[in-house]
């Protein structure tokens, strides 16, 4: 397993569309969370999964985001209608259920014109 | 809710000096803590955790100790180089959820 994987790495969008990332975590872990990274900023969570179930969702996932995990295996975070607020690093991580280590990927960073 | 404040920067150091970078949170909870390092073009990556108070994290001669009573967690290393220039987030966990990150603080180091 290389780790945790996103794609693409970096997207560039006009305002109002639509967009989707993917994150493909490490495969023998269960929680997978969604952070926002901005610059000079740390990592602000968005939401996570256990498996399947979105267990939490940050304030900061307007109703324009949408995240999945259908199988429990990889998910996508999808954003519709782009603003130029938008513009940030999208951060994957995973980890075990039983353990409070987390393992990022390299992020999406998305830039909205 | 539960915070994270890290000195800020950006700090530049001479190749063999010592480094400390402060950390102090507030969390609703008994919190693991948890030191990152984003090197340039690249992910978040964990450089050391403790998980409960008095416990001492370290890795490639980083240290930092769980201390419960001033709720810190600072980095340092007694001889940093080149190779160390990063940014180093300070990090919070609980109950293994989510976490809660500072800003960062970005090292340099000058030969």
């Amino acid at each position: 397993d290389t780790g945790v994987s996103q794609d693409p790495r970096h997207k560039i969008t006009k305002r109002g569309q639509n967009v989707t990332f993917r994150c493909d975590p490490i495969s023998e872990h269960n929680r997978l969370y969604w952070y926002r990274q901005t610059l000079g900023q740390g990592p602000e969570f968005l939401t996570y999964f256990q498996n399947e179930a979105q267990l939490e969702k940050s304030r900061l996932l307007s109703d324009r985001f949408s995240a999945e995990r259908p199988k429990g295996s990889f998910s996508t975070l999808e954003i519709q209608r782009t603003e130029q607020g938008d513009s940030a690093m999208y951060l994957c991580a995973s980890s075990l259920e039983q353990h409070t280590e987390a393992f990022f990927g390299q992020g999406t960073r998305l830039t909205v014109v | 809710g539960n915070s994270v404040t890290q000195m800020e920067g950006p700090v530049t150091l001479s190749e063999e000096a010592f480094l400390t970078i402060n950390c102090t949170y507030t969390a609703t909870g008994y919190p693991s803590l948890f030191w990152y390092v984003q090197y340039p073009g690249e992910g978040l990556q964990l450089l050391l955790k403790a998980t409960k108070a008095d416990d001492k994290g370290s890795n490639k001669g980083f240290e930092a100790t769980y201390r419960k009573e001033t709720t810190s967690f600072h980095l340092e290393k007694g001889s940093v180089q080149v190779s160390d220039s990063a940014v180093y987030f300070c990090a919070l966990s609980i109950n293994a959820g989510k976490s809660t990150f500072g800003d960062g603080t970005t090292l340099t180091v000058k030969p």
